[in-house]
């Protein structure tokens, strides 16, 4: 079975720095690895995914994630915040190869500070 | 149509009463989700189905929730005896295969 972890709940940076969300996973199988974005009221969409191409996968709206195996990570970056990125970011994990449950994680919640 | 439809957008219950939540996932999307996200909480899985597999109803929170699903079509949660608890976004999302979810805009359900 696979499971995500997102530590913590809430990150809060100033504009213009950088943000970093973290993203650990558990599968048994090579994985597929997503991060969506929640902005407030609206629906989910999604912002990037690693479907075992390349490590660095980047995204929209200037962020990227990188896959490490080594580390069962896939944490989400971008180098400089914007105010409109301020949301909930989901990560999430799939077995590659095969029509397998989406998996989710808890979610964090990104302020941005003027 | 385009992407996931769900319907009701909004529903106002009183206690005790069923309601049905209907989802249209894409054409072709072999899988289906059904989530629920309280206030201010993360996603909270329900089930899923894929298929003509038997479907994973792990997460259903108890008895008064089922959900059907016709083929690879329209999927229907029902929730009886509605709670109070029960208030949250229910959230729909269909998939052609592991690669990518896509999701409806939700239907919020208010219990009173």
């Amino acid at each position: 079975a696979q499971s995500v972890t997102q530590l913590g709940s809430h990150v809060s940076v100033s504009e213009g720095a950088l943000v970093l969300l973290r993203c650990n996973y558990s599968s048994s199988v090579p994985p597929y690895l997503f991060w969506y974005v929640q902005y407030p009221n609206q629906g989910l969409q999604l912002l990037l995914k690693y479907t075992s191409a390349a490590t660095l996968v980047k995204g929209i709206n200037g962020f990227e994630a990188e896959f490490k195996k080594s580390e069962t990570s896939f944490h989400l970056t971008k180098p400089s915040a914007h105010m409109s990125d301020a949301a909930e970011y989901f990560c999430a994990v799939s077995e590659a190869g095969a029509n397998s449950k989406l998996t989710f994680g808890k979610g964090i919640t990104l302020s941005v500070r003027p | 149509g385009a992407g996931v439809s769900q319907s009701p957008s909004n529903k106002v219950t009183e206690k005790g009463k069923d309601v049905e939540l209907r989802c249209d996932p894409i054409s072709g999307h072999t899988a289906l989700y059904w989530y629920r996200q309280r206030l201010g909480q993360g996603l909270e899985f329900l089930i899923y189905f894929q298929g003509n597999s038997a479907p994973d109803k792990s997460g259903l929170p108890s008895d008064r929730f089922s959900a059907e699903r016709t083929g690879e079509s329209v999927s229907t949660l029902t929730i009886q005896r509605t709670q109070q608890e029960d208030s949250a976004v229910y959230l729909c999302a269909s998939s052609r295969d592991s690669t990518e979810a896509f999701f409806g805009q939700g239907t919020r359900l208010t219990v009173v």
